[in-house]
């Protein structure tokens, strides 16, 4: 099971919005609405930003935003802040031998 | 509030075995899934394995498949990962989290616990 693509590094200005692609394939992210992304600071654990595709956990800002088209899933945070600079990784269930699948990653970078 | 506390990661040899433990708390342990994943140093998320509720059904990744065992012990709120057959590349930080969603299958993971480090070398 490959890992599904994400672009490096994606960066910002404060206030600004940036959009985080995540792209598999029929066996996971397009053959299911089973996508949920992580955010993670450097030496911490992830944290949960949104469930099934769209859904965002309580105590999640609403400046984070899921959707999906096809085999694409995408993350998009609004008036970006300076705290919002981590790594983010979509997962996806998947209906290959392994249950899930995890994302290459990115790195935002508020400028 | 929920809580998950990995313990048991350390330094072991290729070819050596190591057991893993996640302690729960604040929620009913037996109503839901975990699952592991782990991160290698410097690199990105890798899910390894998951358990259902009652601990009947087990999932592994490719890489782990055969050489670790996922179990939980309902009684004691822990969930266990035996790591056999130790590899170079097994070297990463272990996460335990929760799957509150449908079971094993399609859930998402939340919370995670902080996460604990297992390094095979000679």
């Amino acid at each position: 099971q490959s890992a599904l693509t994400q672009p490096a590094s994606v960066s910002g200005s404060p206030g600004q919005s940036i959009t985080i692609s995540c792209t598999g394939t029929s066996s996971d992210v397009g053959g299911c609405n089973y996508v949920s992304w992580y955010q993670q600071h450097p030496g911490k654990a992830p944290k949960l930003m949104i469930y099934d595709v769209s859904n965002r956990p309580s105590g999640v800002s609403n400046r984070f935003s899921g959707s999906k088209s096809g085999n694409t899933a995408s993350l998009t945070i609004s008036g970006l802040q300076a705290e919002d600079e981590a790594d983010y990784y979509c997962s996806s269930y998947t209906r290959s031998s392994s249950l899930y699948v995890f994302g290459t990653g990115t790195k935002v970078t508020v400028l | 509030e929920v809580q998950l506390l990995e313990s048991g990661g350390g330094l072991v040899q290729p070819g050596g075995s190591l057991r893993l433990s996640c302690a729960a708390s604040g929620f009913t342990f037996s109503t839901y899934a975990m699952t592991w994943v782990r991160q290698a140093p410097g690199k990105g998320l890798e899910w390894v394995s998951a358990i259902s509720g009652s601990g009947g059904n087990t999932y592994y990744a490719d890489s782990v498949k055969g050489r670790f065992t996922i179990s939980r012990d309902n009684s004691k709120n822990t969930l266990y990962l035996q790591m056999n057959s130790l590899r170079a590349e097994d070297t990463a930080v272990y996460y335990c989290a929760k799957v509150p969603g449908r079971g094993t299958k399609g859930g998402w993971f939340d919370p995670w616990g902080q996460g604990t480090l297992v390094t095979v070398s000679s």
